[in-house]
């Protein structure tokens, strides 16, 4: 079976600061990508960033980086100079086309962020 | 971007009535719409696929004869609970895959709050 487990319920931030979530996933595929989705208060599901497995370099969109380790099956995502705005739950997910693209989630890290 | 739009937002029903939850594709087509069910301070959970034109696909645990799931053009995909009860009650999302090629995101509506009394 294919899972995502993400290891921390709750992380607490300093404004300003980074914070890094975990997550790891299980999978026999060779073809995937991984994405991390913000849902916040309002529940709208919000891609933050994505990787495409096959890629060593890891990807970045502005304060949001991935560490994606392929061999451990790893794929953490940091948060740098943290933000109001960035209180969330975050949620690791992967889809690969074999599974006809649909995406399997983790349980999701509620991210507090202290002023 | 693409968005799917998610109505209603909202709804209270009551026990043993029957609720409709649409959602579409404004500004592209979705051959596929995936169907997920999200409880409070828990993840996402997938439901059922539907697929335009043909019967959709459950996964394991989720009742046909409940959700009952049509998509009958490239631009509309509905959920229907049928003959809803209080554990019914839920946050229901729907998500369309891009149409970008590989490397395409999915697409997700604004979701709707089921409560069942």
């Amino acid at each position: 079976a294919q899972t995502v487990t993400q290891s921390q319920p709750e992380m607490s931030v300093q404004e300003a600061e980074t914070v890094t979530l975990s997550c790891t996933y299980d999978t026999s595929e060779s073809d995937y990508y991984l994405f991390w989705y913000k849902q916040p208060p309002s529940r709208q599901m919000i891609l933050v960033i994505r990787q495409e497995a096959y890629k060593q370099q890891n990807a970045t969109e502005n304060r949001f980086s991935v560490n994606f380790q392929k061999a451990a099956k790893s794929f953490s995502l940091k948060i740098s100079d943290s933000q109001l705005g960035d209180a969330a739950m975050y949620f690791c997910a992967y889809r690969t086309k074999a599974a006809g693209n649909k995406l399997t989630f983790g349980g999701g890290t509620r991210v507090l962020v202290k002023p | 971007g693409a968005v799917v739009s998610q109505h209603p937002s909202r709804v209270i029903c009551k026990s043993g009535t029957s609720v409709k939850i649409e959602c579409r594709s404004l500004d592209f087509q979705a051959t596929t719409m995936f169907w997920y069910r999200q409880f409070p301070k828990q993840s996402l959970m997938l439901m059922a696929t539907s697929n335009e034109g043909s019967k959709a696909t459950y996964e394991q645990g989720v009742e046909k004869d409940k959700f009952l799931i049509n998509h009958a053009s490239l631009t509309l995909s509905t959920l229907t609970v049928t003959s809803a009860h209080p554990e019914d009650s839920s946050f229901y999302i729907c998500s369309a895959p891009g149409t970008g090629g590989r490397y395409t995101e999915a697409f997700f509506g604004q979701g709707t709050r089921l409560t069942v009394v």
